[in-house]
């Protein structure tokens, strides 16, 4: 079946450094991969998506790109900001299963002025 | 953007009550909704589909006679967990999408259910 490991957390970063967060998927088929985000009493948003191959999404100032050779859709945002502190959710929408989301388990990242 | 709204965002029963949480799609129609659990430090776990006017659909080991799902209008869905156990208690959230030929799912902010 399909899974998502993302990296574990929390992250804790100064403002202005440079941020990874790991995401690797198992899948059948073409997967879609999305990466979501949930500030502090708000439910998720979609941050971005990539929906094929070497695809790279952007939003805000993070990118992902789809890396199917390496079955991985990281997340990196080059300056952080303290407005970033939030909980990352990385995803996928398997080809065979329109509609439902697999996600990991989320990463905390918390940015310190 | 479009906003889902959850009700309430957390409650407190007892064992062996039943619990009703609200999922509402405030600013268009949601034609699926779907329900997670989250444990802590876990990720959302999908329990089930609905479509509007249907019977939902639940994922494997969901109990449906425990989780009553009804999504009568294009705007309301509501889980009810029936008899409570403290072993419910978890993190509830539901999320919308509007047709069938798009992706994108709106999510509610959650609903924190504790069973004494």
């Amino acid at each position: 079946g399909n899974s998502v490991t993302q990296m574990e957390g929390p992250v804790t970063l100064s403002e202005e450094a440079f941020l990874t967060i790991n995401c690797t998927y198992t899948a059948t088929g073409y997967p879609s991969l999305f990466w979501y985000v949930q500030y502090p009493g708000e439910g998720l948003q979609l941050l971005l998506k990539a929906t094929k191959a070497d695809d790279k999404g952007s939003n805000k100032g993070f990118e992902a790109t789809y890396r199917k050779e390496t079955t991985s859709f990281h997340l990196e945002k080059g300056s952080v900001q303290v407005s970033d502190s939030a909980v990352y959710f990385c995803a996928l929408r398997g080809g065979t299963s329109y509609g439902k989301l697999t996600f990991g388990q989320g990463t905390i990242l918390t940015v310190h002025p | 953007g479009a906003v889902v709204s959850q009700h309430p965002s957390w409650v407190i029963c007892k064992s062996g009550t039943s619990v009703k949480i609200e999922c509402r799609s405030l600013d268009f129609q949601a034609t699926t909704m779907f329900w997670y659990r989250q444990f802590p430090k876990q990720s959302l776990m999908l329990m089930a589909t609905s479509n509007e006017g249907s019977k939902a659909t639940y994922e494997q080991g969901v109990e449906k006679d425990k989780f009553l799902i009804n999504h009568a209008s294009l705007t309301l869905s509501t889980l009810t967990v029936t008899s409570a156990h403290p072993e419910d208690s978890s993190f509830y959230i539901c999320s919308a999408r509007v047709g069938t030929a798009t992706y994108e799912q709106y999510f509610g902010p959650g609903t924190r259910l504790t069973v004494t």
